[in-house]
């Protein structure tokens, strides 16, 4: 059964850069998908950040493509996510997760990690 | 930007069949895939492409979508199907991106 698990500080400041990892059990990173991270403020939806693939090739919402950086270390099968200048409106919980694909069309998360809370506050 | 629409809530008597809707510009075009998501917990894949179950999720879960309507429907709902709801697809009309609805709260009566 595939796993992930999110990891990283759950306070950071505001203007400072979030830095979340994300740790894969029992699936090769390496495998033919792709990685994603997906967030959802307090009370809201969810919100999609990118997608990474094994090579590196990533894809990004546009409203966060700027502020947004997301590798990957195979040797360690694990994918991270790095989100810069931050405000309040970034507080929500990070969640990671396997995105299926096939022939350069992304599907559908089918594993996820259980969430993260991430506070951006002084 | 593409944007998904689905109904804030959905209220539904035990045994009785909700539907949720998620409606998009020719969304009958692209491949739909719906979440189950109770409080506190991380989103559960119940439908992809449309209508494909994951192992594990209940034939009472069915999908559909056609026109501008793609739509969710759970048989014999109980009350453990109480939680939101989100379908998600994968835009290529503008910038390559993952869409959500705004998701729905399936309340059971």
């Amino acid at each position: 059964q595939v796993q992930l698990q999110e990891s990283g500080p759950g306070l950071v400041k505001p203007s400072e850069t979030l830095s979340l990892i994300c740790t894969v059990s029992a699936y090769s990173i390496s495998s033919g998908y792709y990685w994603g991270w997906i967030r959802q403020p307090p009370g809201k939806g969810l919100e999609w950040i990118g997608s990474i693939y094994q090579s590196g090739s990533t894809h990004f919402n546009p409203s966060l493509k700027s502020r947004v950086t997301i590798s990957v270390d195979t040797s360690k099968n694990q994918f991270s996510l790095k989100l810069s200048s931050v405000t309040a409106a970034d507080t929500a919980v990070y969640y990671c997760a396997r995105h299926a694909q096939s022939h350069g069309l992304l599907w559908y998360f089918d594993y996820w990690g259980p969430g993260t809370l991430v506070t951006v506050s002084s | 930007s593409y944007v998904l629409t689905q109904p804030p809530s959905v209220s539904v008597a035990p045994g009785n069949t909700a539907r949720i809707s998620c409606g998009g510009t020719n969304i009958g075009r692209k491949s739909v895939h719906w979440y189950q998501q109770n409080p506190g917990q991380a989103p559960v894949l119940v439908i992809y492409h449309d209508s494909d179950r994951p192992s594990g999720i209940p034939e009472r879960f069915s999908g559909s979508n056609s026109g501008n309507t793609a739509t969710l429907a759970i048989s014999r709902v109980e009350a453990g199907d109480e939680a939101d709801y989100y379908c998600q697809v994968w835009d290529t009309t503008d910038d390559h991106s993952v869409v959500f609805g705004g998701g729905t709260k399936l309340t059971v009566l």
